[in-house]
């Protein structure tokens, strides 16, 4: 497939336990994102990757995320200890450079839903 | 810290219909404006883009959006609706001299068209 693919599709939790949710991008796109949308709210910005750049983590809302990218493709977001307020829809989408003028490209998301 | 407002959580209306979707964000310097549309059971896309230039921006399947920097508005408008046009709207903020890859999302309109 051609598009931003992620996984797992679904995944229910308890309080407490620890999740990897991944993104595959599209192939040869240089930036990755990743958002979470909770229900009846717009997206809430997390996380943003270019290249070999530091990324920007100024939307992660606490400690307990965390998120790599390795190789400049395959990118995971980890959430420890999870809490209910954590269940959302986590959307990761990517684009060619990251020049804004770019359009990204959104997954399909990941719905977490946490017990 | 910059906010976007999106004014009607639902709207309805008929076939051939008008629209015109509200969007106001909360900066004062230099914005790159966005609106995205979700259709049921598909992914996020991008409907159109403003970076400079002619305000009045034209994007795909007959929308356009107009930025107006006193008002600090970006509203949607498709002057004739289809049914097909049945989807959830997100307007985005990028503040490029803030955070070069960051977006803010507005929480969305759902727009119903009625045949």
């Amino acid at each position: 497939g051609a598009g931003v693919s992620q996984s797992p599709s679904n995944k229910v939790t308890e309080k407490g336990k620890d999740v990897e949710l991944r993104c595959d991008p599209i192939s040869g796109h240089t930036a990755l994102y990743w958002y979470r949308q909770s229900l009846g709210q717009g997206l809430e910005f997390l996380i943003y990757f270019q290249g070999n750049s530091a990324p920007d983590k100024s939307g992660l809302p606490s400690d307990r995320f965390s998120a790599e990218r390795t190789g400049g493709s395959v990118s995971t977001l980890t959430i420890q200890r999870t809490q209910q307020e954590d269940s959302a829809v986590y959307l990761c989408a990517s684009s060619f450079t990251g020049a804004l003028i770019d359009t990204q490209y959104f997954g399909p998301g990941t719905r977490l839903t946490v017990l | 810290a910059q906010s976007v407002s999106q004014h009607n959580h639902h709207v309805i209306l008929s076939e051939a219909a008008s629209l015109e979707l509200g969007c106001n964000y909360s900066y004062g310097g230099t914005v790159n404006l966005f609106w995205y549309v979700q259709y049921p059971g598909q992914h996020l896309q991008l409907l159109l883009k403003y970076f400079s230039g002619d305000p009045l921006v034209k994007g795909i399947k007959g929308f356009e959006a107009e930025f107006i920097k006193s008002k600090f508005s970006f509203n949607l408008r498709k002057p004739s609706v289809q049914w097909s046009d049945t989807a959830e709207y997100f307007c985005a903020v990028n503040t490029p001299t803030d955070s070069w890859g960051k977006f803010q999302f507005g929480a969305g309109t759902q727009v119903v068209v009625t045949p």
